[in-house]
């Protein structure tokens, strides 16, 4: 059974202070893993794939990495509006390219 | 573009009433999808549909039902709400990855 395990739940950061995010994931036959960035209100707006073990991608201060069991949104010198809940999910073999989510992070950047 | 648009935006009912949601895009996209998010679960897939009139079961499809009569136009039906139906509710298409509506907002008492 897919399963994507988030951590942590909630993350406060300083303005500035860098920090990761960390999505663990168990998958028959990973065709990707989505990063997706999810505001209070408002509904997940897509982020990154990453579809291979290795596989690096950045997005102004934000950096996603991939290994076989988990991968890692890094945050780099972040500022107040890059707080949000960050969502990882995964797509297996199984299903017509469903998702399976996580439950998601936390992030709040004080000033 | 409007993208993916959902119809209300909120909604009150009480338990035993009926009633549908709309999702609506623009994109072309024969992937749809409907998902719910409730505290500490994260998104779950209600229904999802590969094509104009096709239809197939998610996670957790009992309580629901949907139609895809024409491909831009995906409904979610709720026939006898309740209270386990309070939630917020996303409709998403997918072409290489899924993009996400703004949300419906609903409570059942």
């Amino acid at each position: 059974e897919d399963q994507v395990t988030q951590s942590p739940e909630a993350l406060r950061l300083q303005e500035g202070e860098s920090s990761s995010l960390n999505c663990s994931y168990t998958v028959s036959g990973l065709r990707g893993l989505f990063w997706y960035r999810q505001d209070p209100g408002k509904g997940p707006e897509f982020l990154f794939t990453l579809y291979s073990a290795g596989e690096e991608k950045e997005k102004e201060r934000l950096k996603a990495t991939l290994t076989k069991k988990e991968s890692f949104l890094h945050i780099t010198a972040p500022k107040p509006e890059d707080s949000a809940t960050y969502l990882c999910a995964v797509q297996g073999q199984t299903g017509a390219n469903n998702l399976f989510f996580g439950t998601g992070t936390r992030l709040t950047v004080i000033p | 573009n409007a993208g993916v648009t959902q119809t209300p935006k909120f909604r009150v009912l009480k338990t035993g009433q009926s009633m549908t949601l709309l999702c609506a895009q623009d994109m072309n996209h024969e992937y749809m999808y409907w998902y719910r998010q409730d505290p500490g679960m994260g998104l779950r897939l209600i229904h999802y549909s590969v094509g104009e009139g096709t239809t197939a079961k998610g996670e957790v499809p009992d309580g629901y039902n949907v139609s895809r009569l024409k491909k831009q136009n995906f409904l979610l039906g709720l026939e006898s709400a309740a209270p386990s139906q309070t939630s917020v509710y996303f409709c998403a298409t997918r072409r290489y990855e899924q993009y996400f509506g703004p949300g419906t907002r609903l409570t059942v008492t």
